[in-house]
């Protein structure tokens, strides 16, 4: 079945600095890449997405790129505030399953 | 309504009695998903509903866990003689689903805690 891998699991920047966050999945077949952010108390949102047919997309200070080759994609983050700080998720959507997978998550802090 | 709405956003229980776990998804959403997210940890799949279609159990970690879909609309997820290592907390997903994947929006989760 499909893996997803999420790396790394915790990351600190400062203020105004980029944050990565890079997930590799195992089955080429999955054609859907959300990624999600979760606050303390809270379900995570969704807050970017990219299908199998596009290689970037972005959104204001955040933008997803896919490799299909390599089978990773990453999520960039740029002029980072602290409200950014929370946990992100990365997901991968393969027909042949019902649910997604998702990877393990990795916490962000950005300090001030 | 304007999102997925959970309830009851926290529940303790004793071990060994039973609790049942609410779900109303976003209005129009076929695909509805149970999720359980340990503390710190990832989101383990426990169940999908779509449609009128048979669920997708294949998450469930043992009989002691079941769901239901009612109308198409409201779900609730049931566990039964609770135990301590079922202290997570419960999330619940709801999503357009037509031909092709479409993100998910979660509720706030209910946190429940055996003691």
């Amino acid at each position: 079945g499909e893996n997803v891998e999420q790396h790394p699991s915790t990351l600190s920047v400062q203020e105004g600095d980029s944050a990565v966050i890079k997930c590799t999945y195992s089955d080429s077949a999955s054609n859907y890449f959300p990624w999600y952010k979760q606050e303390l108390g809270k379900g995570p949102q969704l807050i970017i997405d990219i299908r199998s047919n596009v290689g970037e997309k972005k959104d204001q200070r955040i933008a997803v790129t896919l490799n299909k080759t390599a089978k990773h994609f990453s999520l960039h983050i740029t002029e980072t505030q602290p409200e950014d700080s929370a946990v992100y998720f990365c997901a991968a959507s393969n027909p042949a399953y019902n649910d997604m997978r998702f990877g393990a998550g990795t916490r962000l802090t950005v300090k001030p | 309504g304007a999102g997925v709405s959970q309830s009851p956003s926290n529940k303790v229980t004793e071990k060994g009695k039973d609790v049942e776990l609410r779900c109303d998804p976003i209005s129009g959403h076929t695909a509805l998903y149970w999720y359980r997210q340990s503390l710190g940890q990832g989101l383990e799949f426990l169940i999908y509903f779509q449609g009128n279609s048979a669920p997708d159990k294949s998450g469930l970690p043992s009989d002691r866990f079941s769901a239901e879909r009612t109308g198409g609309s409201v779900s609730t997820l049931t566990i039964q003689r609770t135990q301590q290592e079922d202290s997570a907390v419960y999330l619940c997903a709801s999503s357009f689903f037509q031909g092709q994947a479409y993100g998910y929006t979660f509720g706030s989760g209910t946190r429940l805690t055996v003691v």
